[in-house]
């Protein structure tokens, strides 16, 4: 069945340093999604992407963070200059097109910001 | 006002029983209803998907959504040990902004 792959599954980062997190969506998914879930708390909406641009992002998706799609496959979420406060796990999901297609979640990235 | 309530149990059951899980949201524009389960370390992964009220079944697995009193819920019959995980209720309106309630934790006695 396929999957949305996540990597790494593990990032550790000095706070301020910049970091990528990689997802490669469901192969012909068209909405793709970034989640995060700090330890303890629930899942929380950050952006949606599609046709090469963001749909809508929460409060929390401020100048930090940034989206892309560099490839016909990769999607990715940067942040620029870590805080603390960014640790958490983050979730890529993606959604096929029309109406009526549920999300399927990767299996996340654990952010740690030392 | 919390959009999707959940209680988090945690709940224990043993092997064959059947475990009910709820939530309430109050977001009278959500649609789009869905039950994930979360391993420990692991993404969520889609168990049931429903859109508007109604029953869905699926194998041991029954999904009730009633719009009117903005509460859903999820039904593990039969249920087994390796249903022990944690259980996430999620909404969304046509955005498909999912907003998820902070999951039930499960636990299927041997």
């Amino acid at each position: 069945e396929p999957e949305v792959t996540q990597t790494p599954s593990h990032q550790v980062t000095q706070m301020g340093q910049e970091v990528i997190l990689r997802c490669v969506p469901i192969s012909n998914h068209l909405y793709f999604y970034w989640y995060r879930q700090i330890l303890g708390q629930k899942v929380e909406f950050l952006v949606s992407f599609y046709n090469n641009e963001i749909s809508e992002k929460s409060e929390i998706f401020d100048d930090q963070f940034s989206v892309e799609r560099p490839d016909g496959s990769n999607f990715t979420l940067k942040i620029r200059s870590t805080k603390l406060e960014d640790s958490a796990m983050y979730f890529c999901a993606s959604r096929g097109g029309g109406t009526n297609q549920p999300q399927h979640f990767g299996d996340g990235t654990r952010l740690s910001i030392l | 006002q919390k959009e999707v309530e959940q209680d988090p149990g945690p709940l224990s059951v043993p092997e064959g029983a059947i475990v009910s899980l709820n939530c309430t949201y109050s977001n009278s524009a959500f649609q789009y209803f869905m039950w994930y389960r979360q391993y420990s370390r692991k993404g969520p992964e889609l168990l049931m998907y429903t859109y508007s009220s109604g029953n869905k079944e699926d194998g041991r697995f029954t999904a009730q959504v009633d719009k009117s009193s903005k509460y859903i819920s999820l039904f593990i019959r039969d249920s087994q040990p390796s249903d022990s995980a944690t259980y996430l209720c999620a909404c969304s309106s046509n955005d498909y902004k999912l907003s998820f309630g902070a999951g039930t934790t499960v636990t299927v006695r041997a």
